[in-house]
Order: structure tokens, then C-alpha cells, then sequence
């Protein structure tokens, strides 16, 4: 089973609204990722979790609060987004990466999210 | 100089066309590389992951040339559905993929 599945779909918020995104896996990865993707760019690397804890965050802005409350979920929470904030969230996981190389992500369905 | 390049396209095809993709990237010290394509608003997939011997996958055949630098996506006998943005994806440091902006292929009856 590589599935990798995230909540909601789609989300429209405000500028002054609290969400949350949600990500889920049960492929025994250890490793989690937040991307975000604009339309025609590649993924942007957010944030990477290795053994539930906060292993890279790429200078991420702090509306953007990422947890791991367990080896299977990833949350990201967002609070006071500004329109430029509108994009595919992607969730990925991997096993967790040794020295010598990455390992292959699988990644979730997404999360649209417009900011009005 | 950027850390993956890929040639944007679009490669536009007749079904049955034998079409192939290259990507350079500029660490040397990369480890590990791979092909994902990607649909219209959709997430990226593993197409599949390109080792020094080269790798073949039905239709697909993938090569990696680390003395050049570059690697190869070969898609024989085209199909409508393969139409998609192919990425070239690198590991930077353990954990940290670095994407290419993605080749689109669009194969044509």
C-alpha cells in the first residue's frame, strides 16, 4: 500500500482564519514532508520530519506551524495566510534517508488552498 | 546555474513515437535521482528511481551518466495517456529532493 492520503481537498480561508491540513500515512515511513507547489513550479520543500521530529525547515514563515503528533500523521497549521499563500499543499514520506542517499516519496492527492 | 535543468517542452509526439528526456543536475555529490511524472493538477508520482546501471521499466527506460552529470528518460511506443509533465528529481543532502521544473509531453493521435 503506498497511499498517502490528506484532508480537506480544497480550502478557502481568510486572512484572519485558523485551518488546519491534515496528512496520514500507513506505509511505516518514519520520514513526513510539506510541500507547497504554485501552478507551472515544481514542489517547494516546506518542512521534513524524521522519527516524528522537526528535521528541516526551509526558512518557512511562522503562519505555518507544522506537527507530527504520531509516526502516521502530519499536520500543518495555518494561521493569518496572505493571498500569496495560494497553492497545492503536498504531503510526501519516505523511509528515513541515510547518508548515502533519499529515499523514494510517495506523495498525497494534495490540498487546494485559496486565501481570499 | 541551476541544481536540476530540464528542458520545459512542450514535446508534442504521435502515439507510438519513441520520445526520450534529459536532465542535468550541478551537485556531484548527489546520491540518489529519480523520475516522477505529474498530471494536471494532480501529485507527482513515482515513475521510477534511476540507478548507475540504468533501469528499465516496461515502456520506460532510465539512465544515469554522474561522469556528465545527466539523466535520461527514454519512453518508447508512446501512449495518449503518458501525456503528463515529467520530473527530474535529485537528492541534495540525506532527506532533501531537489525537483527539476518538469519536461511536458503531450503525445497526439
Amino acid at each position: 500500500d503506498t497511499e498517502v492520503t490528506q484532508t480537506p481537498k480544497h480550502l478557502v480561508m481568510g486572512m484572519t482564519n485558523k485551518k488546519s491540513l491534515k496528512c496520514e500515512q500507513h506505509m511505516g515511513h518514519r520520514a513526513m514532508y510539506w510541500y507547497k507547489q504554485k501552478a507551472k513550479k515544481p514542489p517547494e520543500l516546506m518542512f521534513v520530519y524524521s522519527y516524528e521530529k522537526l528535521s528541516i525547515n526551509e526558512s518557512v514563515p511562522s503562519r505555518f506551524s507544522p506537527e507530527c503528533p504520531n509516526s502516521s500523521l502530519l499536520n500543518l497549521h495555518l494561521h493569518a495566510l496572505q493571498p500569496e499563500d495560494s497553492a497545492l499543499y503536498l504531503c510526501a514520506s519516505s523511509q528515513v534517508s541515510a547518508a548515502e542517499g533519499a529515499y523514494e516519496q510517495y506523495f498525497g492527492p494534495g490540498t487546494r488552498l485559496t486565501v481570499t | 546555474r541551476k541544481e536540476v535543468e530540464q528542458d520545459p517542452g512542450p514535446f508534442n509526439v504521435p502515439e507510438g513515437a519513441t520520445v526520450a528526456f534529459n536532465c542535468t543536475y550541478s551537485n556531484s555529490a548527489s546520491q540518489s535521482f529519480f523520475w516522477y511524472r505529474q498530471d494536471c493538477r494532480k501529485e507527482p508520482k513515482l515513475l521510477m528511481s534511476v540507478y548507475s546501471s540504468g533501469n528499465e521499466d516496461g515502456r520506460f527506460t532510465a539512465q544515469l551518466n554522474r561522469a556528465s552529470q545527466y539523466i535520461s528518460l527514454l519512453i518508447r511506443d508512446s501512449k495518449l495517456s503518458d501525456s503528463a509533465t515529467y520530473l527530474c528529481v535529485v537528492s541534495g543532502t540525506a532527506s532533501k529532493l531537489t525537483f527539476g521544473t518538469g519536461t511536458r509531453l503531450q503525445v497526439t493521435l
